[in-house]
């Protein structure tokens, strides 16, 4: 069956830093791989889109990588602040964006 | 644009009573989406229609589950007779057709099941 595993539950670093966070599947070839951010009590917000031929993607202080052949994705915060302190959900979908299923999630906090 | 809303925020019932969970998608998506997030499980897709017509509800855990879409306005979600283990945050999701559209969820409702 499908899986994804995003690498581990929580994640502390400090203010400034760079957070990585990873994201893993298997039995699935996705089109597109997704990011998210949620917040305690409220709906996940879409962060980043990167398509299955695509390498990277970049939007202000985010980075995303993506490797269909390690089927593999690499989520970068830049200069983390207090601020991006949540949870990270990273979602894999099929063509028409219809099929797509969640990874459990990787909680960041950022100390100052 | 006020975004998907869903109601009510938070739900407490008890063990045997009929849930009716709502959803209001933004105007123009084409989609909508049932979610359920729990711990143990993170998000599941329970189920998903298109122009207001149900195309896959495979993540349905059983029977007692249904949803309906009457208009592109207005989707629910009802579970009858509801049991503890219903217990969790509902999402409702709306997004645009096209694979590069990305889903726009409203704030959940927490449901619990005593």
């Amino acid at each position: 069956s499908q899986k994804i595993e995003q690498n581990s539950e929580a994640l502390n670093i400090q203010e400034g830093k760079t957070a990585t966070l990873t994201c893993n599947y298997t039995n699935y070839s996705p089109a597109y791989l997704q990011w998210y951010r949620q917040d305690p009590g409220r709906g996940p917000v879409f962060l980043l889109l990167i398509r299955e031929n695509e390498k990277e993607k970049r939007k202000e202080r985010l980075k995303v990588t993506f490797d269909t052949t390690l089927k593999q994705s690499l989520f970068h915060i830049t200069a983390s602040q207090p601020a991006d302190s949540a949870t990270y959900l990273c979602a894999l979908s099929n063509q028409a964006g219809t099929a797509l299923i969640f990874g459990k999630g990787t909680t960041l906090s950022v100390s100052s | 644009d006020a975004g998907v809303i869903q109601s009510p925020r938070h739900e407490v019932t008890e063990m045997g009573q009929e849930v009716t969970l709502r959803c209001k998608p933004i105007s123009g998506h084409d989609y909508l989406f049932w979610y359920r997030q729990t711990m143990m499980r993170g998000l599941e897709l329970l189920i998903y229609f298109n122009n207001n017509v149900p195309i896959d509800d495979s993540g349905m855990p059983e029977d007692r589950f249904s949803a309906k879409m009457p208009n592109a306005s207005f989707s629910t979600l009802k579970i009858q007779p509801s049991e503890p283990r219903d217990s969790a945050v509902y999402f409702c999701a709306s997004k645009l057709a096209g694979g590069n559209s990305p889903l726009h969820f409203g704030n959940g409702t927490r449901l619990t099941v005593t």
